[in-house]
């Protein structure tokens, strides 16, 4: 499985400033997304981070509210902008695999807004 | 749009039972299914991946199964530890896309 390191673990931030995310990947993968877990509820697709072009955005995130970028096969930033406390919420990367299309996951960003 | 549903929401049960954890996705039309396991406040760890052509998939003490036409799928975890309690989340990848649709979780305590 792929290694996945995410940057910071968690943060708490001030309503109306903005946060960006890291994500490391210890191998090079084609497919990369990010996904937000509000409290109490599952996983849901913010988008996919393409390399070399613009992130796909799932319907209901737009691409002024998390920017995305994708500058190499290992590497993807995510920035939650403008924020509000409804943006607290855990940010998970996720990687897939070419051979078999298993999605790994990151350990997450746990963001809190006040 | 694809709905994916797990029961129960919740489950605690004796150390050493065996259990089995129920997911239901609406649009048979999938790519693949897995299992993750999601302790509190972290990421979500791999257990079991089933491409559509597959009926089940076995890793240790777990085991999972596929019933794509009836849009079912169960985990089967075996000789439960307390090390097993955490939350397991189903979710589906429709053919054609990259996007992962997750249930909404079961929640699982196994106690001493």
């Amino acid at each position: 499985s792929a290694v996945i390191s995410q940057k910071p673990s968690r943060d708490i931030c001030q309503r109306g400033t903005s946060l960006t995310i890291q994500c490391q990947v210890d191998s090079q993968v084609t497919m990369m997304f990010w996904y937000r877990q509000q409290p109490g509820q599952s996983l849901t697709l913010i988008a996919t981070a393409n390399q070399g072009s613009e992130a796909t955005y799932e319907s209901g995130f737009v691409i002024d509210k998390f920017p995305i970028s994708r500058p190499n096969l290992t590497f993807s930033t995510l920035t939650v902008s403008n924020m509000s406390p409804e943006d607290s919420s855990i940010y998970l990367c996720s990687v897939e695999r070419w051979a078999n299309n298993e999605q790994f996951f990151g350990p997450g960003t746990r963001l809190t807004v006040l | 749009k694809q709905e994916v549903t797990q029961i129960p929401a919740a489950l605690s049960v004796p150390e050493g039972e065996n259990l089995v954890l129920n997911c239901s996705f609406t649009d048979s039309a999938i790519y693949n299914l897995q299992w993750f396991r999601q302790d509190p406040g972290k990421g979500l760890t791999s257990l079991l991946l089933i491409q559509s052509s597959q009926r089940e998939q076995t890793s240790g003490r777990l085991n999972a199964s596929l019933d794509k036409s009836s849009g079912r799928s169960t985990l089967y975890i075996a000789a439960s530890q307390p090390g097993d309690s955490a939350t397991y989340l189903c979710a589906v990848k429709e053919g054609g896309g990259n996007k992962l649709t997750f249930g909404t979780g079961t929640q699982l305590k196994v106690e001493l």
